[in-house]
């Protein structure tokens, strides 16, 4: 079974660029997370989805941050425009919608973002 | 006041000593906790949850809580050099938000 798959794994921008990130939750996971992490630190939630729903996303910047899940699989996440403090990795991760008792999401190997 | 709050380490833990990191959480509502290993570079992975004060055990994973307290423990015996990572202590809490610690990390000396 295919797990979370993220693209791009890297990507290196200059500031004031726009960037994307796309997630493919594994086949049948109807929750879907976007989080952030900083060297050092723990995961820190962006939005949570169930289904197409974003049932969570009080931790997004949406200045700059946008977010979709159409249909309810794939995701997408944009910076427009990056700043210089959006370096980190971001983590797509899927559940099962049981998660809530379970806690166990399956995290994609993440695409680390560098801005110049 | 951070949310949870863990030791950020290093560990250092000779090969098969034991392994002993711990969690506090500020959060009384928190019901269910759960321990996720993340090793250099890749993401997070669960290894252990736990819901009841008390002890659970699940190989070389001893899991404790102790919800009066506010703390949550992990030991890992026989630690082994694959043991050596980032451990990352996560409640649920009282809004259903799965919050990380920052993570212990782990070196295990062969």
């Amino acid at each position: 079974e295919a797990g979370v798959v993220q693209s791009p794994r890297y990507k290196i921008i200059e500031k004031k660029q726009p960037v994307a990130f796309w997630c493919n939750p594994i086949s049948g996971h109807n929750t879907l997370y976007w989080y952030l992490q900083n060297l050092g630190q723990g995961p820190e939630l962006l939005i949570r989805y169930e289904n197409e729903e974003a049932v969570d996303d009080s931790q997004l910047p949406k200045d700059r941050f946008s977010a979709e899940r159409l249909k309810g699989v794939d995701s997408t996440l944009k910076i427009q425009p990056a700043e210089l403090g959006d370096s980190a990795v971001y983590l797509c991760a899927s559940g099962t919608g049981t998660d809530t008792n379970t806690g166990e999401l399956f995290f994609g190997e993440g695409s680390r973002l560098t801005v110049l | 006041q951070k949310e949870v709050e863990q030791n950020s380490g290093p560990l250092s833990v000779p090969e098969g000593a034991i392994a002993s990191l711990n969690c506090t959480y500020s959060d009384r509502g928190s019901q269910s906790f759960f321990w996720y290993r993340q090793y250099s570079g890749k993401s997070p992975e669960l290894i252990m949850s736990i819901y009841s004060n008390g002890d659970k055990e699940d190989g070389r994973f001893t899991a404790q809580l102790n919800k009066a307290s506010q703390y949550v423990s992990l030991l890992i015996r026989d630690s082994q050099p694959s043991d050596s990572a980032t451990y990352l202590c996560a409640p649920y809490d009282s809004w259903g938000k799965l919050q990380f610690g920052a993570g212990t990390q782990v070196v295990v000396t062969p």
